[in-house]
């Protein structure tokens, strides 16, 4: 079983609708968590940090399930501009917050 | 501007010639590390540094050297490079250990025939 997974689609969406991906983790000592987007073969790019409270971003919000291992991202008012790739992000607090460990993506493609 | 310059962007090698792909930072980051990216597998982390001499191993090690001896600079090192090590290669470095994210270089896809 993977560490981290996530479905990964691709989630064809039209423009304007709500979508919403989950993502769960293995390692309950998992303390961090992350949203990053990735463009076709580009660098990752942090979009958001994960809270327990739960934490939004204009038309993004995550949030994080710790009894069940899972943290979600949901985007509002979907633009043609957030076609991606998502990327799930997992990390322990102990030795620093420096081994990220990573799902495989969920792709997004948003249409006309 | 703050980022992670990676170099070269693409290389097209040969089985067993050594080369160094080099990371290079400016936000004064103690956190460097390194990822492969492949189909199907997502990123995988290779090493990771914490400070200046200090190094330790990640998911997928084997094949690969690093070193950290000044703080910005991060390079690779693949010894005796083999067709298996063909992959989409990212550095990327952290402050605040690593509580804030990652910011990564924009990569090295390296083809070994």
């Amino acid at each position: 079983r993977k560490e981290v997974e996530q479905d990964p689609g691709p989630f064809n969406v039209p423009e304007g609708a709500t979508v919403a991906f989950n993502c769960t983790y293995s390692n309950s000592a998992s303390q961090s968590f992350f949203w990053y987007r990735q463009d076709c073969r580009k660098e990752p790019k942090l979009l958001m940090s994960v809270y327990s409270s739960g934490n939004e971003d204009g038309r993004f919000t995550a949030q994080l399930n710790r009894a069940s291992q899972y943290i979600s991202l949901l985007i509002r008012d979907s633009k043609l501009s957030d076609s991606a790739t998502y990327l799930c992000v997992a990390a322990p607090l102990t030795g620093g917050g420096n081994k990220l460990t990573f799902g495989t993506g969920t792709q997004l493609k948003v249409e006309l | 501007e703050a980022q992670v310059t990676q170099n070269p962007r693409y290389l097209i090698t040969v089985t067993g010639k050594k080369l160094t792909v080099t990371c290079s930072q400016n936000m004064n980051h103690e956190y460097m590390s390194w990822y492969r990216q492949d189909p199907g597998l997502g990123l995988r982390q290779i090493y990771y540094s914490m400070n200046v001499e200090v190094t330790d191993k990640g998911d997928v090690p084997e094949g690969y050297k690093v070193s950290r001896k000044e703080k910005r600079n991060f390079p690779l090192i693949l010894e005796s490079p083999s067709p298996n090590q063909t992959s989409l290669y990212f550095c990327a470095s952290s402050g605040h250990r690593g509580l804030y994210g990652y910011t990564f270089g924009s990569g090295t896809r390296l083809t070994v025939v």
